[in-house]
């Protein structure tokens, strides 16, 4: 099946400091969703990209899709300590999710 | 409050017990999952169902057996067959229009003493 390939696995920032997560797959996908897991808690939908190039913002959240549908990146502008978390890429085939890893975000005020 | 109920929050087993998990939504969400979650990985689909009295294996079935006689349930049983069964237990559920967006309840979390 599809896989999706998440780095780096970990980033420490500084408050005020901007970070990247980038997801990767060595085939193209026809989507790609990104989710959001608080410590301690659940995955929370944050946003869906679907075509070539797309590019969807959220605030400080930038969220991109490649020009070939094999990668994407989640890009958070002047983080702040809310962005703590675990963030999650997924792509979706035939009903099933299949999640990357995940990139552990911690933020030092 | 439209939303996945998970039940229970903790649990704990002894080895060679079988254990169920319980999954209840009132979203009316026809498609509904079990992921599995371990420390510093991603989630990893054990069983999915997308009508009721139809379910199919994920990537990591082997130990784990569900089933769907309800639209709103469906319940996990962790197996005594299932090797390393201490983990975070996340149900799921999505739209038939848009299956691509997973609806998360709060999880379980079984440890095997």
């Amino acid at each position: 099946g599809q896989q999706v390939m998440q780095i780096p696995q970990y980033q420490h920032v500084q408050e005020g400091e901007d970070f990247t997560t980038y997801c990767n797959s060595s085939t193209t996908l026809s989507n790609i969703q990104w989710y959001k897991q608080r410590p301690g808690g659940h995955p929370v939908f944050l946003i869906q990209l679907v075509k070539s190039g797309e590019v969807k913002k959220q605030k400080r959240l930038t969220f991109q899709f490649g020009e070939a549908k094999k990668n994407s990146s989640l890009h958070i502008t002047a983080t702040q300590t809310t962005d703590v978390g675990t963030y999650f890429c997924s792509a979706t085939n035939a009903g099933k999710s299949t999640f990357g890893d995940g990139t552990t975000l911690t933020v030092k005020p | 409050d439209g939303g996945i109920t998970q039940s229970p929050k903790y649990l704990f087993r002894k080895e060679g017990q079988n254990v169920t998990l319980s999954c209840e939504q009132n979203l009316n969400h026809d498609a509904m999952y079990w992921y599995r979650q371990d420390p510093g990985q991603g989630l990893r689909l054990i069983y999915y169902s997308q009508i009721v009295n139809d379910f199919q294996k994920g990537d990591i079935a082997e130990g784990y057996s569900v089933s769907r006689e309800k639209k709103e349930s469906f319940p996990l049983t962790v197996t005594s067959a299932q090797k390393n069964p201490t983990a975070f237990y996340l149900c799921a559920s999505s739209t038939p229009a848009n299956t691509r967006e997973l609806f998360f309840g709060e999880g379980s979390r079984l440890t095997v003493l």
